[in-house]
């Protein structure tokens, strides 16, 4: 039963680094999609794949990039990281209706 | 701009007391509301939902209720527990349009 799995829970990087959140689900959903928490804020969509080979950008895209690389699995990638994008990502999935099942979340901080 | 809206950052309520989370959106395209709830350290996890054709969805202690014409909906816990402490989001969605959009969230603290 591990539904929407992503890795790392913790994280610290220095402005300028990259890195890539894992993520993998067990639901044989479809879609998939990051979210981002911040104070005041709620969750805010960054890029999402409605299906196995295709993604798109959501609300807050700026500074990331997505892979899907088969139908389990959504990577988000930073290439250049910002003190802006510390934050907590969440991962999430969801097949037939619109109810959302989301990750843990992993915690970056980018100093 | 965002399209859901939580105005009440916060709710302190008593155990076996009533919490009411209120929630407001803009876009009249909504048709599927969904409330999720958040324990620190964890992610989202579905409470319960509703859609435009109802008034009214009850789940236990939950029910939920939608104005379509206010463009409101609401959460109540009866009777309210401890372990009903932890954020509250709202979410809508349009039926041609998987993507959910989140309201800013209500941090529910039930005392003893």
């Amino acid at each position: 039963n591990a539904g929407v799995t992503q890795t790392p829970k913790f994280q610290v990087l220095k402005t300028g680094q990259s890195m890539t959140l894992q993520c993998a689900q067990d639901m044989n959903h479809n879609s998939m999609y990051w979210y981002r928490q911040d104070p005041g804020m709620g969750l805010r969509l960054i890029y999402y794949s409605a299906s196995e080979g295709t993604t798109d950008k959501g609300e807050v895209p700026n500074g990331y990039n997505v892979s899907r690389l088969n139908k389990r699995e959504f990577s988000l990638r930073l290439e250049s990281a910002a003190p802006s994008q510390t934050s907590v990502y969440f991962c999430a999935s969801t097949g037939l209706g619109n109810t959302i099942y989301f990750g843990e979340g992993s915690w970056l901080t980018v100093v | 701009d965002q399209q859901v809206k939580q105005n009440s950052p916060s709710l302190s309520v008593q155990e076996g007391r009533i919490s009411i989370l209120n929630c407001d959106y803009t876009n009249s395209m909504f048709d599927y509301f969904l409330w999720y709830k958040k324990y620190p350290a964890e992610g989202p996890t579905f409470l319960i939902s509703i859609s435009s054709i109802k008034d009214k969805n009850e789940d236990g202690r939950f029910t939920v209720f939608l104005n379509k014409s206010a463009k409101h909906l609401s959460l109540h816990i009866v009777p309210s527990q401890p372990g009903d402490s932890a954020v509250y989001f709202c979410a809508a969605s349009a039926s041609n349009d998987y993507k959910l959009s989140f309201g800013a969230g209500t941090t529910v603290t039930v005392r003893a």
